[in-house]
């Protein structure tokens, strides 16, 4: 069973800096892109940033552009978000999420979300 | 980057009715295109991807059709169990953005 735990969020102020991550298990990590995707309290989905399984290519949304990084590691199975220069408009629940395996950009599982919330 | 839109807002029919929400890019996206059903106080599901292929264990009167910028979820008969947030996606190349959402609720 496909089993994503995100860990790392809670509440930071403006400006500040944390770091999400997500435990994978279940399948086979090193083959799967994988995603971040966010929701703020009562709105919809928004897609914040996508990584090849190999780190090669890494997209952002526009809105987290040279503020938040992803990266990976396959050795721990293992999918994280820098976020730095928060903002009160990136509180949301932040999801990891896997891609189908042959169908690049569709999210075939999701995690149970982490809350990030900003304000001072 | 390509916007995606998506009518109505929200909407309410009956138990049973046909429903249809539309998703629209604004530029041609040809079949790349996925609908996601997010329950309240649920995690996001995929429902269908290559605008019209239904994933695995998605009940058969949910049905996706179009291409190009067009595209359309239909239920074929509402049940009480459909009752949620459905959104677009696309995903032929980043960013993945998704359509804002259709809320579907029982009349």
């Amino acid at each position: 069973e496909v089993q994503l735990v995100e860990s790392g969020g809670g509440l930071v102020k403006p400006g500040g800096s944390l770091r999400l991550s997500c435990a994978a298990s279940g399948f086979t990590f090193s083959s799967y892109s994988m995603n971040w995707v966010r929701q703020a309290p009562g709105k919809g989905l928004e897609w914040v940033s996508s990584i090849s399984s190999s780190s090669s290519y890494i997209y952002y949304a526009d809105s987290v552009k040279g503020r938040f990084t992803i990266s990976r590691d396959n050795a721990k199975n293992s999918l994280y978000l820098q976020m730095n220069s928060l903002r009160a408009e990136d509180t949301a629940v932040y999801y990891c999420a896997r891609e189908g395996i042959t169908i690049f950009g569709v999210v075939m599982s999701w995690g149970q979300g982490t809350l990030v919330t900003v304000s001072s | 980057d390509i916007q995606m839109t998506q009518s109505p807002s929200s909407l309410s029919a009956s138990v049973g009715d046909r429903v249809t929400i539309t998703c629209r890019a604004s530029q041609g996206i040809s079949n790349y295109l996925a609908w996601y059903q997010q329950k309240p106080g649920k995690v996001p599901k995929l429902l269908i991807y290559a605008a019209s292929t239904l994933q695995s264990g998605v009940p058969s009167r949910f049905s996706g059709s179009g291409s190009g910028t067009d595209f359309t979820l239909t239920i074929s008969s509402l049940q009480p169990e459909d009752v949620a947030t459905y959104y677009c996606q696309k995903y032929n190349s980043a960013p993945f953005t998704f359509g804002p959402g259709t809320k579907v609720d029982i009349k």
